[in-house]
Parts: C-alpha cells; sequence; structure tokens
C-alpha cells in the first residue's frame, strides 16, 4: 500500500533551527511537495522535489533522497509565526497526492 | 489577485439536509479537487475534474457528488449529511503541467453537520 509517514508533534525554541522528516512509500514516484498548514486554514505551498538533493528557499529548505524513500524540512531562524502544522506528499505514479497526516510544530519563547 | 475562493467558510447544516459547498477560481487551471480533512488528519481525496472528465475515488461515498459546469467553478454537494461528514473541505487547482508551484488551495468551507 501506499504511506506516508512524519511524526505527529515536535516543539523547538524561537530563533532555532527545526528538521522534520518524512518517509514515503508510492506506487511510482513524481515527486514530493511540503505544505504548512496553520490551524483552520488551508494548506499553503512550500516546497516540491523531483531530484535528489538539497533545495533551498530563504528559511526554509527540503530535501530528498529517491533511493532511500525519505525527505526533510529544515526550518532555520524560527519565529512564532512558524508555528503551524507541516504536510508531508507524495505524487504516485498515477500524479495522484498522497498526504502524510501532518507535523504540528510547536514554537516556544 | 488569482486565486481560488469558497463560500461559505462556515456552514453548519442538520443531519440529513442536503449541503451545497462552492468554489471558484481565477487562475484558469484544468484541474480542481476537492478533499475532505478531518481533525489532525490528511487530507482525503474525494474526487477531482480534469477538464470536464470526471474522476471518482473508489472509496468515496455515493452521498458526495460534484458538478463542474465551467472552467472557474466546482461544487460539492452532499445529499444527505451524517454527523461523520464533519469537517473542513477543501477545494484545490493545479494546472495540469509543471508542478514546481504546486496545488492551489482555497480557503476552506468548515462543515459542521448537527
Amino acid at each position: 500500500g501506499q504511506n506516508i509517514d512524519q511524526p505527529t508533534e515536535m516543539t523547538a525554541t524561537e530563533g532555532a533551527i527545526v528538521q522534520i522528516n518524512c518517509t514515503y512509500q508510492t506506487s511510482g514516484f513524481n515527486g514530493l511537495f511540503w505544505y504548512q498548514q496553520h490551524a483552520g486554514e488551508a494548506p499553503t505551498f512550500l516546497s516540491y522535489n523531483v531530484l535528489d538533493g538539497l533545495e533551498e528557499k530563504g528559511r526554509f529548505s527540503s530535501f530528498l533522497s529517491r533511493s532511500k524513500g525519505y525527505s526533510y524540512l529544515l526550518l532555520k531562524e524560527l519565529q512564532m509565526k512558524d508555528s503551524a502544522s507541516y504536510l508531508c506528499a507524495a505524487l504516485d505514479s498515477n500524479y495522484q497526492l498522497i498526504w502524510g497526516a501532518g507535523t504540528k510544530l510547536i514554537i516556544k519563547p | 489577485d488569482a486565486m481560488v475562493i469558497q463560500n461559505p467558510r462556515y456552514q453548519v447544516t442538520q443531519f440529513g439536509k442536503p449541503v451545497t459547498l462552492s468554489c471558484s477560481q481565477t487562475l484558469n487551471h484544468n484541474v480542481m479537487y476537492w478533499y475532505q480533512q478531518k481533525s489532525s488528519q490528511a487530507p482525503k481525496l474525494l474526487f477531482h475534474y480534469y477538464d470536464k472528465d470526471f474522476n471518482n475515488e473508489a472509496d468515496t461515498p455515493d452521498n458526495f457528488q460534484s458538478r463542474r459546469p465551467n472552467t472557474s467553478f466546482c461544487f460539492l454537494d452532499i445529499r444527505s449529511p451524517g454527523l461523520g461528514d464533519t469537517a473542513m473541505y477543501l477545494c484545490a487547482t493545479s494546472s495540469g503541467g509543471p508542478l514546481t508551484d504546486g496545488y492551489t488551495f482555497g480557503s476552506g468551507t468548515r462543515l459542521t453537520v448537527v
């Protein structure tokens, strides 16, 4: 079956760095997305990786290893507004998104 | 700004009373999706349209129907809502082409069935 695993909850300190891991098993693979979702709001797009390696976008970076079925989202210089759920989603061979349940990130002052 | 708009933002409906949620987009995207998301769970795809081609997920209950009268609009009809249908309903679009910008989501409709 198809499956996405990511931690349920993480806590970090304002100004620090946090890495949110995601492992995936899908029928075929056409890329991996990270979305940010604040409570009660829609997901917003953060990143898309289809090739191995690190993609950097400001304070956020995303890494992919296709051979390991593994990705992580790295958040630097954490701000209180980064408190949200972070959803990992993989695109399968039919271009359907397979979603993880999300990682709730709690930022403490 | 080009965007995906969902109405209403909040909806309360009685058990068994039909309800319709709407989604419109100004992005001219070919593909529109409806997701159901329950608290602390992953979004669950209900169906999607590629242009006028309708694709129903195998485990989407018959109680859920959808219409896409034109490129800009898509509707989700719940014929007889049950208490278990209380959830956030998310509409999303994609161009059907390169995925580097991901899917664009509307703000969602939070449906409560009482």
